[in-house]
């Protein structure tokens, strides 16, 4: 079946330190959405990308497409405490109806 | 605050209960979902409906029995659970089937089984 990866699966930096997941699907995406779990909460939707070598950003937080359309990043600069929680990636593999979910990257920033 | 309701937060039940999960939108999304997530693993995908009609089934055990009354309602129906069972349980929707646009996720349902 359709995989998604991400590295790493965990990730500890002191605040104002940059951040980088990486999410890497086995076959080609269609799309790619990117969310954010926080500590005890539920997944929300942060982004979504559709185009080969797209290109995101929301403030600190830039989202790329791979030019394959197999992987992506999110990138976050100068990290604040309230940036911790786990980063999922999830594909939309071909004519598939469904997001598959990436294994995640757990976030923790510490002063 | 999130637009999608689920109830109730947190079930402790035994394994001879039954008990239902419920969930509610009231923004008009077509497509509705149910995500079973254990501890610092993804949501993995149980069922789909789409247009009130159940279109994917993630060959989930007949212990767990979906159904949507009408468009802004999904319930998941729970009977003679396992303790491994034991998870967070999200509802989410989308404007249509197919992911095409964001999921919105509910708060989730904390379900234990003893």
């Amino acid at each position: 079946g359709q995989q998604v990866m991400q590295i790493p699966q965990y990730q500890h930096v002191q605040e104002g330190e940059d951040f980088t997941t990486y999410c890497n699907s086995s076959t080609t995406l269609s799309n790619i959405q990117w969310y954010k779990q926080r500590p005890g909460g539920h997944p929300v939707f942060l982004i979504q990308l559709v185009k080969s070598g797209e290109v995101k950003k929301q403030k600190r937080l830039t989202f790329q497409f791979g030019e394959a359309k197999k992987n992506s990043s999110l990138h976050i600069t100068a990290t604040q405490t309230t940036d911790v929680g786990t980063y999922f990636c999830a594909g939309l593999h071909g004519t598939a109806s469904k997001l598959t979910f990436g294994t995640g990257t757990r976030l923790q920033v510490t002063l | 605050d999130t637009e999608v309701t689920q109830t109730p937060k947190h079930l402790v039940m035994g394994m001879t209960n039954k008990k239902s999960l419920k969930c509610e939108q009231h923004m008009g999304h077509r497509a509705m979902y149910w995500y079973k997530q254990k501890a610092k693993k993804p949501p993995e995908l149980m069922f789909v409906y789409s247009y009130e009609k159940l279109s994917i089934n993630e060959s989930v055990p007949s212990r767990f029995s979906p159904e949507c009354p009408n468009s802004s309602l999904l319930n998941l129906h729970l009977h003679a659970l396992q303790p491994e069972d034991s998870a967070l349980y999200l509802c989410a929707s989308s404007q249509e089937k197919g992911n095409t646009g964001e999921l919105f996720f509910g708060e989730g349902s904390r379900l234990t089984v003893l």
